[in-house]
């Protein structure tokens, strides 16, 4: 079974802090993800990454950063968290080809700044 | 550009009945995907479904089935005699070819099943 995993499933973090997401997969996929989820928004692309090192902006990458230094990790970082950072966070992987593969999902983080 | 609609913000319908979930989408791409996740309420997205755009057959597996229409732009999901763990929030999304496997989102229907 395709398993990713998010570093915490709750977090509380003040404005202005510096906030670390952490996600990984263990299925050898080339590509990972980073989505918000807001209620009526459904999901937003942050950031993507379809090899070690590389990243790709998504559709609201503005406040995030993302780090990615081994294939199997690709973390999320708030440089300075701010109110409306309060969202979940939601990270996925998939093969990587030029054909587009099932995303595999984490639990998903729900971020409160407060 | 990419877009994909869910018209329907929530539905509640009662155990056994039949319901569908509609999905339009829209795309200038001839090479194309389409998906159908679920997020029950512990939340973690769970894959259903994928089919690419040169293959209308429609799908059935057990009480789910999907309707795949190129000439509406359309990816209905119907479940056959609901249960109560159908609840959840049912997601479609789009992804073009060579994208990087990125998803775009339509914003999600919400099914009650009420017993």
């Amino acid at each position: 079974d395709v398993k990713v995993t998010q570093s915490s499933r709750y977090l509380v973090k003040r404005t202005g802090e510096k906030v670390f997401l952490e996600c990984v997969q263990d299925m050898d996929h080339e590509n990972m993800f980073w989505y918000r989820q807001d209620p009526g928004l459904g999901l937003r692309l942050i950031y993507f990454s379809y090899d070690v090192k590389m990243k790709e902006k998504g559709d609201i990458p503005e406040g995030y950063s993302v780090s990615r230094e081994k294939k199997e990790r690709f973390s999320l970082i708030l440089e300075s968290a701010s109110t409306n950072q309060t969202s979940m966070y939601l990270c996925a992987s998939s093969r990587g080809t030029v054909s587009s593969y099932e995303q595999y999902f984490g639990p998903g983080t729900r971020l409160t700044v407060t | 550009a990419q877009k994909v609609t869910q018209a329907q913000t929530e539905i509640s319908v009662v155990e056994k009945e039949d319901v569908t979930l509609d999905c339009v989408y829209e795309t200038r791409d001839t090479t194309y995907y389409l998906f159908w996740y679920k997020q029950p309420p512990s939340g973690e997205l769970v894959f259903l479904i994928r089919r690419n755009s040169f293959d209308e057959q429609n799908e059935i597996s057990g009480r789910y089935s999907w309707n795949f229409q190129k000439s509406t732009s359309s990816f209905n999901f119907t479940i056959t005699a609901s249960q109560v763990v159908d609840s959840a929030v049912y997601f479609c999304a789009l992804s073009e070819y060579n994208q990087g496997g990125k998803l775009i989102f339509g914003q999600g229907t919400e099914l009650s099943v009420k017993p």
